[in-house]
């Protein structure tokens, strides 16, 4: 098993560019979550889909849209980049269900906005 | 909404030492409280966790302790080698995202160095 992978893993964009973050799993998990992670400032959720046909807006959902595409993959877009978007992706899955569990973490995504 | 605080933000200590490293939480609700460590260039990875029904849970060189009434829990690491150098992150749930079941907001981190 891969377990959660992420593309790409480096990008560098111009303000105002937009580009799509992908995510896939394949450990037949329901959740799956897109957070940033900044300098001193931990992890922050930016959107989460509680399950297949369902998302919602996490602590700093501005400026993304997300879309989960299948019960496998779930998608982070940035329509307009600007450089406070510069930052680390991690896209997270977890199978549990009724309560919270274990996340698991891809490898993130390294996006520099200028 | 859950605020969770984690101090100190960097430790380092000698190899064979232990490593405490402590958080917060502000949500009396809470239920859930996970640890995660991250190595460079890395995703993190949950190391142990703990739900409130527990104060304390070990496996192996690490524990986790809880005190629901102060709303506080550390991580406790035991004869720490080279390879514990990370950075670690607690968590806990909050209410304020995922309707019933919630989700994590995690502390700031805290960068763990051993020196062999």
């Amino acid at each position: 098993n891969a377990g959660v992978t992420q593309t790409p893993k480096f990008q560098v964009l111009k303000t105002g560019q937009s580009m799509t973050l992908q995510c896939a799993q394949d450990m037949n998990h329901n959740s799956m979550y897109w957070y940033r992670q900044d300098p001193g400032m931990g992890l922050r959720l930016i959107y989460y889909s509680a399950s297949e046909g369902t998302t919602d807006k996490g602590e700093v959902p501005n400026g993304y849209n997300v879309s989960r595409l299948n019960k496998r993959e779930f998608s982070l877009r940035l329509e307009s980049a600007a450089p406070s978007q510069t930052s680390v992706y991690f896209c997270a899955s977890s199978g549990t269900s009724g309560s919270i569990g274990e996340q698991f973490f891809g490898p993130g995504t390294r996006l520099t906005v200028l | 909404g859950e605020n969770v605080e984690q101090h100190p933000s960097t430790l380092s200590v000698q190899e064979g030492d232990s490593a405490v490293i402590k958080c917060t939480y502000s949500d009396s609700a809470s239920n859930y409280f996970p640890w995660y460590k991250q190595e460079l260039g890395k995703g993190p990875q949950l190391i142990i966790d703990i739900r409130s029904n527990v104060g304390e849970k070990k496996d192996q060189r690490i524990a986790v302790t809880l005190n629901k009434t102060a709303k506080h829990f550390s991580l406790h690491i035991t004869e720490t080698q080279p390879e514990d150098s990370a950075v670690y992150f607690c968590a806990a749930i909050s209410a304020n995202y995922g309707g019933s079941q919630g989700n994590l907001i995690f502390g700031k981190g805290t960068k763990l160095s051993v020196k062999p």
